[in-house]
Protein backbone atom coordinates (compact mmCIF):
# COMPACT_ATOMS: atom_id res chain seq x y z
CA UNK A 1 0.00 0.00 0.00
CA UNK A 2 1.17 3.27 -0.81
CA UNK A 3 0.97 6.33 1.35
CA UNK A 4 2.38 9.68 1.30
CA UNK A 5 2.53 12.13 3.66
CA UNK A 6 2.94 16.49 3.47
CA UNK A 7 4.68 17.92 6.59
CA UNK A 8 6.36 21.59 7.04
CA UNK A 9 5.06 25.02 8.32
CA UNK A 10 1.35 25.51 8.28
CA UNK A 11 2.34 29.94 8.78
CA UNK A 12 4.63 31.34 6.75
CA UNK A 13 5.85 35.22 6.33
CA UNK A 14 6.17 37.47 3.03
CA UNK A 15 9.68 36.50 1.47
CA UNK A 16 10.28 33.77 3.33
CA UNK A 17 10.86 30.20 1.74
CA UNK A 18 8.83 27.59 2.17
CA UNK A 19 10.12 23.99 2.83
CA UNK A 20 7.64 21.17 2.56
CA UNK A 21 8.76 17.29 3.03
CA UNK A 22 6.89 14.50 1.10
CA UNK A 23 7.75 11.60 3.56
CA UNK A 24 6.61 8.33 1.81
CA UNK A 25 6.04 4.57 1.87
CA UNK A 26 5.41 1.49 -0.01
CA UNK A 27 7.58 2.25 -3.35
CA UNK A 28 10.67 3.15 -4.02
CA UNK A 29 11.56 6.69 -5.70
CA UNK A 30 14.40 4.40 -7.36
CA UNK A 31 12.10 2.16 -9.51
CA UNK A 32 12.44 3.30 -13.03
CA UNK A 33 9.10 5.35 -14.15
CA UNK A 34 8.26 6.58 -10.68
CA UNK A 35 8.07 10.51 -9.64
CA UNK A 36 6.67 12.00 -6.54
CA UNK A 37 5.26 15.58 -8.11
CA UNK A 38 3.60 18.40 -5.79
CA UNK A 39 0.29 19.72 -6.65
CA UNK A 40 -1.34 23.24 -4.56
CA UNK A 41 -4.76 24.67 -4.82
CA UNK A 42 -5.52 27.93 -3.10
CA UNK A 43 -9.12 27.91 -1.41
CA UNK A 44 -11.77 27.72 -3.45
CA UNK A 45 -9.71 27.58 -6.84
CA UNK A 46 -8.55 24.62 -8.67
CA UNK A 47 -5.27 22.26 -8.72
CA UNK A 48 -2.16 23.75 -10.20
CA UNK A 49 0.95 21.27 -10.99
CA UNK A 50 4.20 22.67 -9.41
CA UNK A 51 7.28 20.11 -9.72
CA UNK A 52 8.19 16.71 -10.46
CA UNK A 53 11.07 14.61 -9.21
CA UNK A 54 11.72 10.92 -11.39
CA UNK A 55 13.55 7.88 -10.65
CA UNK A 56 16.38 9.00 -12.07
CA UNK A 57 16.66 12.82 -10.34
CA UNK A 58 15.02 14.12 -13.29
CA UNK A 59 13.02 17.31 -12.27
CA UNK A 60 10.33 19.36 -14.52
CA UNK A 61 8.86 22.43 -13.11
CA UNK A 62 5.90 24.95 -13.60
CA UNK A 63 6.63 27.50 -16.10
CA UNK A 64 5.10 30.04 -14.03
CA UNK A 65 7.33 28.73 -10.72
CA UNK A 66 10.67 27.33 -11.80
CA UNK A 67 12.45 30.39 -10.79
CA UNK A 68 10.91 30.19 -7.11
CA UNK A 69 11.26 26.44 -7.02
CA UNK A 70 13.82 23.88 -6.03
CA UNK A 71 12.94 19.77 -5.67
CA UNK A 72 15.07 16.91 -4.36
CA UNK A 73 14.86 13.41 -3.55
CA UNK A 74 16.46 11.44 -0.25
CA UNK A 75 15.87 7.64 -1.77
CA UNK A 76 17.23 6.42 1.30
CA UNK A 77 14.38 8.26 3.68
CA UNK A 78 11.51 7.87 1.39
CA UNK A 79 11.57 11.94 1.57
CA UNK A 80 11.42 14.54 -1.35
CA UNK A 81 11.41 18.15 -0.61
CA UNK A 82 9.95 21.06 -2.03
CA UNK A 83 11.07 24.74 -1.60
CA UNK A 84 9.85 28.10 -2.75
CA UNK A 85 11.31 30.96 -2.16
CA UNK A 86 9.62 34.71 -1.75
CA UNK A 87 6.54 33.45 -0.43
CA UNK A 88 3.51 36.01 -0.88
CA UNK A 89 -0.04 35.83 0.12
CA UNK A 90 -1.28 34.53 -3.24
CA UNK A 91 0.94 31.18 -2.61
CA UNK A 92 -1.71 30.49 0.40
CA UNK A 93 -2.86 27.21 -0.54
CA UNK A 94 -3.10 23.32 0.21
CA UNK A 95 0.26 21.59 -0.82
CA UNK A 96 -0.37 17.71 -2.11
CA UNK A 97 2.40 15.47 -3.06
CA UNK A 98 1.74 12.48 -5.23
CA UNK A 99 2.95 9.55 -6.48
CA UNK A 100 3.65 9.72 -9.84
CA UNK A 101 3.45 7.49 -12.64
CA UNK A 102 4.30 7.70 -16.55
CA UNK A 103 4.61 5.42 -19.54
CA UNK A 104 4.53 6.98 -23.20
CA UNK A 105 1.19 8.74 -23.56
CA UNK A 106 -0.21 8.46 -20.49
CA UNK A 107 0.68 8.95 -16.71
CA UNK A 108 -1.30 9.57 -13.45
CA UNK A 109 -1.03 10.68 -9.74
CA UNK A 110 -1.75 8.02 -7.41
CA UNK A 111 -2.34 8.14 -4.19
CA UNK A 112 -2.31 11.64 -3.14
CA UNK A 113 -1.30 12.91 0.37
CA UNK A 114 -3.81 14.12 2.65
CA UNK A 115 -2.56 17.89 1.60
CA UNK A 116 -1.26 20.36 4.33
CA UNK A 117 -2.94 24.36 4.37
CA UNK A 118 0.01 26.82 4.16
CA UNK A 119 -1.07 30.24 4.85
CA UNK A 120 1.09 33.11 3.87
CA UNK A 121 0.81 35.97 5.89
CA UNK A 122 2.73 38.71 8.14
CA UNK B 1 0.10 24.91 -25.49
CA UNK B 2 -0.07 24.24 -21.91
CA UNK B 3 -3.96 24.86 -21.35
CA UNK B 4 -6.43 22.52 -21.01
CA UNK B 5 -9.84 23.98 -20.75
CA UNK B 6 -13.14 22.57 -18.81
CA UNK B 7 -16.27 24.04 -18.43
CA UNK B 8 -16.68 25.51 -14.57
CA UNK B 9 -20.12 23.47 -13.96
CA UNK B 10 -22.14 20.92 -15.21
CA UNK B 11 -25.16 19.30 -13.43
CA UNK B 12 -27.21 16.02 -13.76
CA UNK B 13 -30.18 14.60 -12.83
CA UNK B 14 -29.87 11.61 -10.42
CA UNK B 15 -29.40 8.49 -12.11
CA UNK B 16 -28.60 10.15 -15.82
CA UNK B 17 -25.65 10.09 -17.78
CA UNK B 18 -23.33 13.05 -17.78
CA UNK B 19 -20.50 13.97 -19.51
CA UNK B 20 -17.58 16.38 -18.70
CA UNK B 21 -15.33 17.14 -21.07
CA UNK B 22 -11.52 18.81 -21.05
CA UNK B 23 -9.98 20.97 -24.24
CA UNK B 24 -6.59 21.22 -24.88
CA UNK B 25 -3.80 20.80 -27.70
CA UNK B 26 -1.78 18.20 -26.02
CA UNK B 27 -4.64 16.00 -26.20
CA UNK B 28 -4.10 15.03 -29.16
CA UNK B 29 -0.50 13.47 -28.19
CA UNK B 30 -1.17 12.46 -24.74
CA UNK B 31 -4.40 11.33 -22.62
CA UNK B 32 -6.12 13.05 -19.68
CA UNK B 33 -5.71 11.41 -16.30
CA UNK B 34 -9.14 12.14 -14.73
CA UNK B 35 -9.58 12.99 -10.86
CA UNK B 36 -12.34 13.59 -8.65
CA UNK B 37 -12.17 15.62 -5.48
CA UNK B 38 -14.80 15.77 -3.10
CA UNK B 39 -15.13 18.65 -0.50
CA UNK B 40 -12.29 18.51 2.01
CA UNK B 41 -10.64 15.69 0.73
CA UNK B 42 -7.57 15.34 -1.53
CA UNK B 43 -8.33 14.50 -5.40
CA UNK B 44 -8.48 10.42 -5.92
CA UNK B 45 -7.64 8.65 -9.39
CA UNK B 46 -10.85 7.92 -11.58
CA UNK B 47 -9.72 7.32 -14.93
CA UNK B 48 -6.58 7.11 -16.73
CA UNK B 49 -4.99 6.63 -20.09
CA UNK B 50 -7.03 5.05 -23.01
CA UNK B 51 -9.99 4.24 -20.46
CA UNK B 52 -9.10 2.73 -17.34
CA UNK B 53 -10.72 2.60 -14.25
CA UNK B 54 -8.37 1.94 -10.64
CA UNK B 55 -9.58 -1.26 -8.83
CA UNK B 56 -12.69 0.88 -6.58
CA UNK B 57 -13.67 2.99 -9.03
CA UNK B 58 -17.51 2.34 -10.07
CA UNK B 59 -17.18 1.09 -13.34
CA UNK B 60 -20.12 3.82 -14.06
CA UNK B 61 -16.92 6.26 -14.60
CA UNK B 62 -15.69 6.35 -18.46
CA UNK B 63 -13.27 7.94 -20.25
CA UNK B 64 -13.46 9.07 -24.10
CA UNK B 65 -10.67 10.88 -26.18
CA UNK B 66 -11.53 12.26 -29.58
CA UNK B 67 -9.05 15.11 -31.33
CA UNK B 68 -8.19 17.87 -28.74
CA UNK B 69 -10.97 16.41 -26.25
CA UNK B 70 -11.05 13.86 -23.45
CA UNK B 71 -14.20 13.09 -21.52
CA UNK B 72 -15.41 11.85 -18.31
CA UNK B 73 -18.45 10.00 -18.50
CA UNK B 74 -20.38 8.93 -15.92
CA UNK B 75 -23.89 6.67 -16.95
CA UNK B 76 -25.78 6.97 -13.77
CA UNK B 77 -25.08 9.30 -11.80
CA UNK B 78 -25.59 9.24 -7.70
CA UNK B 79 -25.53 11.20 -5.16
CA UNK B 80 -22.07 10.50 -4.20
CA UNK B 81 -20.70 11.16 -7.33
CA UNK B 82 -21.34 15.29 -6.87
CA UNK B 83 -17.99 16.68 -6.73
CA UNK B 84 -14.86 19.05 -8.77
CA UNK B 85 -13.37 16.89 -11.58
CA UNK B 86 -10.11 17.86 -12.90
CA UNK B 87 -8.20 16.53 -15.66
CA UNK B 88 -4.89 16.49 -16.02
CA UNK B 89 -2.02 15.76 -19.12
CA UNK B 90 1.08 16.65 -20.31
CA UNK B 91 1.73 19.67 -21.83
CA UNK B 92 2.70 19.91 -25.46
CA UNK B 93 6.32 19.61 -24.98
CA UNK B 94 5.64 15.94 -23.35
CA UNK B 95 7.61 17.76 -20.57
CA UNK B 96 5.67 19.15 -18.66
CA UNK B 97 2.32 18.68 -16.71
CA UNK B 98 -1.11 20.58 -16.42
CA UNK B 99 -4.01 20.78 -14.72
CA UNK B 100 -7.61 21.95 -16.02
CA UNK B 101 -9.36 24.45 -14.15
CA UNK B 102 -11.95 21.60 -12.90
CA UNK B 103 -15.70 21.23 -13.17
CA UNK B 104 -18.08 21.44 -10.45
CA UNK B 105 -20.50 18.37 -11.09
CA UNK B 106 -24.12 18.61 -9.08
CA UNK B 107 -26.29 15.85 -8.81
CA UNK B 108 -30.24 17.00 -8.75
Amino acid sequence: QITLKESGPTLVKPTQTLTLTCSFSGFSLSTSGVGVGWVRQPPGKALEWLALIYWDDDKRFSPSLQSRLTITKDTSKNQVVLTMTNMDPVDTATYYCAHHYGSGSFHWFDPWGQGTLVTVSS
Amino acid sequence: SSELTQDPAVSVALGQTVRITCQGDSLRSYYATWYQQKAGQAPVIVIYGKNNRPSGIPDRFSGSSSRNTASLTITGAQAEDEADYYCNSRDTSGKLLVFGGGTKLTVL
